[in-house]
């Protein structure tokens, strides 16, 4: 049973434009989302968070949003850089599961120039 | 200041053996998650200790264990090994449990097990 899911396995995107990946999670214990980035032979990087009591958090050029009614959170990229071309992990938690965090299957994101 | 350290980078065992991984995280952390990614999934949560105690575990065999050191070095160790047992494991170091939800986890780069 696959808690947190990223239906889309790729997504391309021209430079400068939008770049929007969705995440989808069933377990209505999640109270705490994050996404990683992992370039090839890294270990996923930390992006951005967002806690259960927000539905919206911005960091510079990322934007994540959360709608919890429909257990759904999407990461919003503007404006897309070539180096943003990695694999985008949507990650969840919950309280006191320590930091137990469950990896959706990741978006492999192409910022063309 | 180094970050989250794992060796060996690379290993290949045949099916049977016992491999151990280990993982140095990052100084003054003392939490240190264990994951393993296969390729095209996510990282799944192995293991997680705080302080030397086991404080989670994910859905694996008990051929998968872990222990953490009083320098809160870890060592991850799969007996038996199995053909499925082939992936990348990742070490992840936190700085303390659930304060703030401001303590992400760092990652290192993890060990390519392939078992033939």
């Amino acid at each position: 049973d696959q808690q947190v899911k990223q239906n889309s396995p790729s997504l391309s995107v021209q430079e400068g434009r939008i770049s929007i990946l969705n995440c989808d999670y069933t377990n209505s214990m999640f109270d705490y989302f994050l996404w990683y980035k992992k370039y090839p032979a890294e270990g996923p990087t930390f992006l951005i968070s967002i806690s259960s009591i927000k539905d919206k958090n911005e960091d510079g050029r990322f934007t994540v949003f959360l709608n919890k009614s429909a257990k759904h959170l999407s990461l919003h990229i503007v404006p897309s850089q070539p180096g943003d071309s990695a694999v985008y992990f949507c990650a969840a938690s919950a309280y006191r599961s320590y930091d137990k965090v469950i990896f959706g299957p990741g978006t492999s994101l192409s910022v063309i120039p | 200041d180094a970050g989250v350290t794992q060796s060996p980078t690379h290993l290949i065992k045949t099916r049977g053996q016992q491999v151990t991984l280990r993982c140095s995280p990052i100084s003054g952390h003392k939490s240190v998650s264990w994951y393993q990614q296969v390729l095209g999934q996510g990282p799944q949560f192995i293991f997680q200790y705080y302080e030397k105690e086991e404080r989670g575990r994910g859905n694996f065999p008990d051929r998968f264990s872990a222990r953490q050191f009083p320098n809160y070095s870890s060592e991850l160790n799969v007996n038996a090994l199995l053909l499925g047992d082939s992936a990348l494991y990742l070490c992840a170091s936190g700085s303390s449990l659930r304060e703030g939800r401001d303590n992400e986890q760092f990652f290192g780069p993890g060990t390519r097990l392939t078992v033939l």
